[in-house]
């Protein structure tokens, strides 16, 4: 099973700045089947980045995926207010499939 | 529009049985694989079981494999869990998730709101 490592576990940031946050498998994900998912609380969770990099239907341009291999990181340009929440890398690569537990954004 | 609801959550007493449903709308049911995954309260999202389009390939999280059981009815749009033998851990909310990609590599690009299971005496 690969295990998904998530940093940090919550970032504090003010608006406009810029969020990175890492996601670590234990072993390689296979051909970087790697997503990335934002839940606000009491909702469920919506997709943002799939296959590392491509980002879904309807996502803003400040929302961004790279890394290969182990490494993987989604990048927001500039945080908007809606943006603060928890989000999730998943991996798609191997069964089972797994998550990450979760970086939390919220407001400096 | 695109839309999936779970229902059947409930309170239900460890040892004893549950089935979930998802109903599918807005987009041809049976040409996605589908899945859930739940969310034990305060803690993070854990893939329970996938099934392909024709119900061909089912897969299930070690935690669940025996007990919980996936299944799917193209013709009416709808996705099912069946669960047995329950206990507090798998209190959670399970969310019903349209799954794209292929056979058991699927990432999760519609998801419902989600049904809340709590196994308690």
């Amino acid at each position: 099973e690969i295990v998904l490592t998530q940093s940090p576990g919550t970032l504090s940031l003010s608006p406009g700045e810029r969020a990175t946050l890492s996601c670590r498998a234990s072993q390689s994900v296979n051909s970087n089947y790697l997503a990335w998912y934002q839940q606000k609380p009491g909702q469920a969770p919506r997709l943002l980045i799939y296959a590392a990099s491509g980002r879904a239907t309807g996502i803003p341009d400040r929302f961004s995926g790279s890394g290969s291999g182990t490494e993987f990181t989604l990048t927001i340009s500039r945080l908007e207010p809606e943006d603060f929440a928890v989000f999730y890398c998943q991996q798609y690569g191997s069964s089972p499939l797994t998550f990450g537990g979760g970086t939390k954004v919220e407001i400096k | 529009e695109v839309q999936l609801v779970e229902s059947g959550g409930g309170l239900v007493k460890p040892g004893g049985s549950l089935r979930l449903s998802c109903a599918a709308s807005g987009f041809t049911f049976s040409s996605y694989h589908m899945n859930w995954v739940r969310q034990a309260p305060g803690k993070g999202l854990e893939w329970v079981s996938s099934i392909t389009t024709s119900s061909s390939n089912i897969y299930y999280a070690d935690s669940v494999k025996g007990r919980f059981t996936v299944s799917r009815d193209n013709a009416k749009n709808s996705l099912a869990l069946q669960m047995l033998s329950l206990t507090a851990e798998d209190t959670a909310v399970y969310y019903c998730a349209r799954g794209r990609g292929w056979d058991y590599n699927l990432y999760m690009d519609v998801w419902g709101k989600g049904t809340t299971v709590i196994v308690s005496s």
